[in-house]
This record gives C-alpha cells, structure tokens and sequence, in this order.
C-alpha cells in the first residue's frame, strides 16, 4: 500500500533548541496531520493541513502542506520536556471509492528532549 | 468532546483462545470507525474500516476471519481477535469519525495492549 517516508527516526535535543521533521510520499493527499503519541496512548492530533501551501501554527508547533501535495514538514520552537514522544506524520485520501478518509502514517519521529 | 475510549486497555490471554476489544464513542455518534495495529517502536498500521450496519472493509493481508469487526451501533465496534497467537500480541488502536461531522477528522482511542501467551 501506499507508504510515507518520515525523517529523521529519532532525534536527541536539549532543552529551548527548535527542532524540524518531515514526511514525503509518492501519492498525493488531500490533508495531511501530524500526531503526537506518548507510550501506551494512543496518537493526539497536533496540526491538521487541508490546502496546498497551507501554513499552520498551533502554539510552539509549525505545519506545512507541501506545494506538490506529497510532503509536510512540521517544527517544533523551543522544545520542552514533555515535547518527548513520537510524532507521526499521516496523509489522508479524498471523498470518494474505498480509500474515502483513511489515515496512512509515517514510520514516526521520536523525540528525546534533554533537560 | 469527542472521546472515543476503549476496552479492555490491555489483556494477557493464552494462545488459541479468542479476545474481543471495544470501541466507543463516548459523546458522538460514528458510522465509520477504523481499527489499527501498531508493534513496538513502528507505525499505526490500517487494519480494517468498519461501517455501522455493514460488513467491515479489511486491508489487504489481514484476514477477515481471523480478525472479527462488529459494527452494531453508531458509539459501538468491536474487534474479535479469534484463535489468537503469540504472533498477534500487539498495541491496537481504534479510531472514529463522527458521523454528522463536516471534517474527515478520526478521534483515536487510548489502545489495548493484547499480549498472548
């Protein structure tokens, strides 16, 4: 099935840097989201991205619809210590056929902030 | 709102016997739920789709009859992992989307960790 490529796997910080991640695909979606997932819960939704070109902010956190419709990036200013867990990228199909609104992920970021 | 919860949160069962998990949401009403499976340290991956009313629409590689949908109500699906072996333990995720809603948004649920002995 389709796949997204997120990068990078994992990322070690300190405290107050900024920190980038992004997601590219081969297909093109009409939304994009980025998740954030804390061990045993399940994912939140951060930024949601519904327009091509699309720049979001939602506190500290930066989304970006990628022209093309295939990438997103999402930043992260001045991390704190709870900003750990994973982030995952996801696209989303259109209305229509069997794919209407299904949710293909990214592999995830996982983020380690350092005090 | 939209709180979508699910239970049991994690179970311990042997192998060969059956596990049902449930999906509700707890203060909308959802014709589409989707079911997901995540392993340690990798992504949400698409199991099934399933539609209030009517047969659940799966994946292609997961097997229907192994894993069992029931989509009785509009706050209500369920999963059935039947015969279960220890290669099924895993983390699985429902999510919802509510039904009078304008956006495609799913509402995830916490997730139960099944474990098979």
């Amino acid at each position: 099935g389709q796949q997204l490529n997120q990068s990078p796997q994992s990322m070690f910080i300190q405290e107050g840097e900024d920190v980038s991640m992004n997601c590219t695909s081969s297909s093109i979606f009409n939304t994009w989201l980025w998740y954030k997932q804390d061990p045993g819960e399940g994912p939140v939704l951060l930024i949601a991205l519904y327009k091509a070109g699309e720049l979001t902010s939602n506190g500290r956190l930066t989304a970006q619809f990628g022209i093309t419709r295939k990438d997103s990036f999402l930043n992260i200013s001045a991390s704190i210590p709870s900003d750990v867990g994973i982030y995952f990228c996801a696209g989303q199909s259109g209305a229509g056929g069997t794919s209407y609104g299904k949710l293909t992920f990214g592999q995830g970021t996982i983020l380690t902030v350092h005090p | 709102g939209a709180v979508v919860s699910q239970h049991p949160s994690w179970v311990i069962c042997k192998s060969g016997t059956s596990v049902k998990i449930e999906c509700r949401s707890l203060d909308f009403q959802a014709t589409t739920m989707f079911w997901y499976r995540q392993f340690p340290k990798q992504s949400l991956m698409l199991m099934a789709t399933s539609n209030e009313g009517s047969k659940a629409t799966y994946e292609q590689g997961v097997e229907k009859d192994k894993f069992l949908i029931n989509h009785a109500s509009l706050t209500l699906s369920t999963l059935t992992v039947t015969s279960a072996h220890p290669e099924d333990s895993s983390f699985y995720i429902c999510s919802a989307r509510e039904t009078s809603g304008s956006s495609n948004e799913q509402f995830f649920g916490p997730g139960t960790r099944l474990t098979v002995l």
